[in-house]
């Protein structure tokens, strides 16, 4: 079965601190993964994806094709950081779909 | 000033009656989605089209039409048989280049609450 799994609802953590958002996927083909944001009254939008290999913002994520992961973190959060986080999966061509989405909230 | 353009914002429905949804983009992009967003439950793909006159469905197509007939609009129709259909509904597009990229471009949504 196709599925992203974001274990956790809510993260909250305190500005410097270090972040790390949870994806799990299940994929019987080769994972191609994104990260996706949507901060407060703002559309939902592309962070990352694995393939590219970049640094948005200061996040990072590495696809760990053994752990079926794609953890989404970052060495020092910020307040503006705070917003809702989905790891998403594509599957066939041009089909992706999304995890349940973690909020995190970063306090000064 | 190019984007994906949904209306109406806020919809208020009785049971029983069906309501459509507007999705238009100027981006000239060929594939477009809609999704529903529940809390907890993420964004769930109800159907999507990769070009004009077809279009598939998602995972949650029950109780939902689409139609494809012009590049710029993909509307979506919630019809009394969709049992539970209160939620924010998303659309988005991808171009030739999004599209094997996994880049969507979302609009504002709309949130519909059957009373």
């Amino acid at each position: 079965a196709q599925r992203v799994t974001q274990p956790e609802k809510l993260l909250s953590v305190f500005k410097g601190a270090p972040v790390e958002l949870k994806c799990n996927y299940s994929y019987s083909g080769s994972p191609e993964l994104f990260w996706y944001v949507q901060y407060s009254r703002q559309r939902l939008q592309l962070l990352l994806r694995h393939i590219s290999r970049e640094s948005i913002k200061g996040f990072t994520a590495d696809l760990n094709k053994g752990e079926t992961s794609f953890h989404l973190k970052k060495p020092f959060a910020q307040e503006e950081d705070s917003a809702m986080y989905y790891c998403a999966l594509k599957v066939g061509y041009n089909k992706l779909i999304f995890g349940a989405g973690t909020r995190l909230a970063v306090h000064p | 000033d190019g984007g994906i353009t949904q209306s109406p914002k806020y919809l208020f429905r009785k049971e029983g009656q069906n309501v459509t949804l507007s999705c238009e983009q100027n981006l000239n992009h060929d594939a477009m989605y809609w999704y529903r967003q529940d809390p907890g439950q993420g964004l769930r793909l109800i159907y999507y089209s990769q070009i004009v006159n077809d279009f598939q469905k998602g995972d949650i197509a029950e109780g939902y039409s689409v139609s494809r007939e012009k590049k710029e609009s993909f509307p979506l129709t919630v019809t009394s048989a969709q049992k539970n259909p209160t939620a924010f509904y998303l659309c988005a597009s991808t171009g030739q280049r999004g599209v094997g990229t996994g880049e969507l471009f979302f609009g504002e949504g709309s949130r519909l609450t059957v009373l």
